[in-house]
């Protein structure tokens, strides 16, 4: 059973930088057979894939060209987590951001969302 | 890259059989795989349907789904009180390299 447990900052300020971190236990994150995503939810855009992180002999990164220029996920194997950085946010940033585990091409388990409001 | 169309809203009475599609624009750049998610009031997306037609152990089979070219469905048969939820289509676009979701259906149980 795979469970992802999400932690970070509820509230950051416009032009800052949003960084949220999602712990795993049950599985690796350097599993040969899964990924690692972030994926947001606001009213206005839904549900968006933001980008992932995967490991086949060397890691992997992939991000949604929407925040392409702006986002950075990274992996951390000694504590089996892996961590989203959104830089210069704003207001249209805020939203329910969600991790996931993608697993035999099914985003199967999910962590319980973080609401993230960007404002002053 | 593919763009999954639902409608905004569906409902049935208790008992009932409820459809809900799923269209997908662009079927090059798509997958041959459409996903369903349930998504409960305060909580995040559950996988109900992958594969297009296959449940997760513990999905009652009142839950089923179908593929006929870029359309998709999803039905819920014996329609319950606890299924009002927002329903949503995902598939992978190759193109992108990412997941595609649809806009999510709101299922109301009348």
């Amino acid at each position: 059973q795979v469970h992802l447990q999400q932690s970070g900052p509820g509230l950051v300020k416009p032009s800052q930088t949003l960084s949220l971190t999602c712990v795993i236990s049950g599985d690796s994150v350097s599993s040969n057979s899964a990924a690692w995503n972030w994926i947001r939810q606001s009213p206005s855009r839904g549900l968006e894939w933001l980008g992932r992180t995967y490991y086949r002999s060397k890691w992997h990164y992939g991000y949604a060209v929407s925040v392409r220029s702006r986002i950075i996920i990274k992996s951390d194997t000694s504590k089996n987590q892996f961590s989203l950085q959104l830089n210069s946010v704003t207001p249209e940033d805020t939203a329910i951001y969600y991790c996931a585990r993608s697993f035999n091409g099914n985003l199967d388990s999910w962590g319980q969302g973080t609401l993230v409001t960007v404002s002053s | 890259q593919s763009v999954l169309t639902q409608p905004p809203s569906a409902s049935g009475t208790p008992g009932q059989r409820v459809t809900i599609s799923c269209s997908e624009s662009n079927s090059n750049s798509g997958s041959d795989y459409v996903q369903w998610y349930q998504q409960l009031p305060g909580t995040a997306p559950k996988l109900l349907i992958y594969r297009n037609t296959q449940r997760p152990s513990g999905v009652p089979d009142r839950f089923s789904g179908s593929k006929s070219g870029t359309s998709a469905s999803l039905a819920i048969s014996g329609l319950r009180s606890e299924d009002e939820a927002d329903y949503y289509c995902v598939v992978w676009d190759d193109t992108l390299s990412g997941w595609v979701f649809g806009g999510g259906t709101k299922l109301t149980v009348l």
